[in-house]
């Protein structure tokens, strides 16, 4: 089944403690991206890789790290994290984002997190 | 200017009629646009995708898009409880950013 992972879908941390929220999928897919959606402001884009090796920075970065060492996985980090990163997380994949295809982005399931 | 503009709403419609949702853009050089319904809670879902100028019909969904007047929109006909939720519009592009997303109330 086509499908977006990302793990752990809810989690309770504390200040300062270093996490990882994984995120795969088994598409082949070149786009990968995370947004946190938060009421009122929407889903909003934290990083996004257009393919392995390559991470760009969306609009709302700071306090956070990506790699994309593979095409199927793109993990979260968080070094030090921080109440106010206390969100929704999705992360999301594409085929590509080039004019010959749909764009169509699939989601993952969703992570809960809150820093206590 | 952010790159998509959505009232957030909530809209609210009776049962039976006709919803519509707008969504403005900055960019012209935007030629495609998504719509994706987000349950409460749930992760979003594509349901149009409407490339070039002009209206796109799927089933009760219609996404117009209008590059002059810089504006996409989603109208949703014999509106129904189960369509209750927030819509979210987004330009195909590099960064694959959305508006804030209209949330749409659907009464009995």
């Amino acid at each position: 089944e086509a499908q977006v992972t990302q793990n752990p879908r809810y989690l309770i941390t504390v200040t300062g403690k270093k996490l990882t929220v994984t995120c795969s999928q088994n598409m082949n897919h070149e786009y990968m991206s995370w947004y946190r959606q938060d009421p009122g402001l929407g889903l909003r884009q934290i990083y996004y890789s257009m393919n392995v090796e390559v991470t760009d920075k969306g609009d709302v970065p700071e306090g956070y790290k990506v790699s994309r060492k593979e095409k199927r996985n793109f993990p979260l980090i968080l070094e030090s994290p921080s109440p106010n990163q206390t969100s929704l997380y999705f992360c999301a994949s594409s085929l590509s984002v080039g004019e010959l295809n749909t764009g169509e982005l699939f989601f993952g399931e969703g992570s809960r997190l809150t820093v206590l | 200017q952010k790159e998509v503009e959505q009232n957030s709403g909530p809209l609210s419609v009776p049962e039976g009629a006709i919803a519509s949702l707008n969504c403005t853009y900055s960019d012209r050089g935007s030629q495609s646009f998504f719509w994706y319904r987000q349950y409460s809670g749930k992760s979003p879902e594509l349901i149009m995708s409407i490339y070039s100028n002009g209206d796109k019909e799927d089933g009760r969904f219609t996404a117009q898009l209008n590059k002059a007047s810089q504006y996409v929109s989603l109208l949703i006909r014999d509106s129904q409880p189960s369509d209750s939720a927030t819509y979210l519009c987004a330009p195909l592009g590099g960064k694959l950013t959305f508006g804030t997303g209209t949330q749409l109330k659907v009464e009995l």
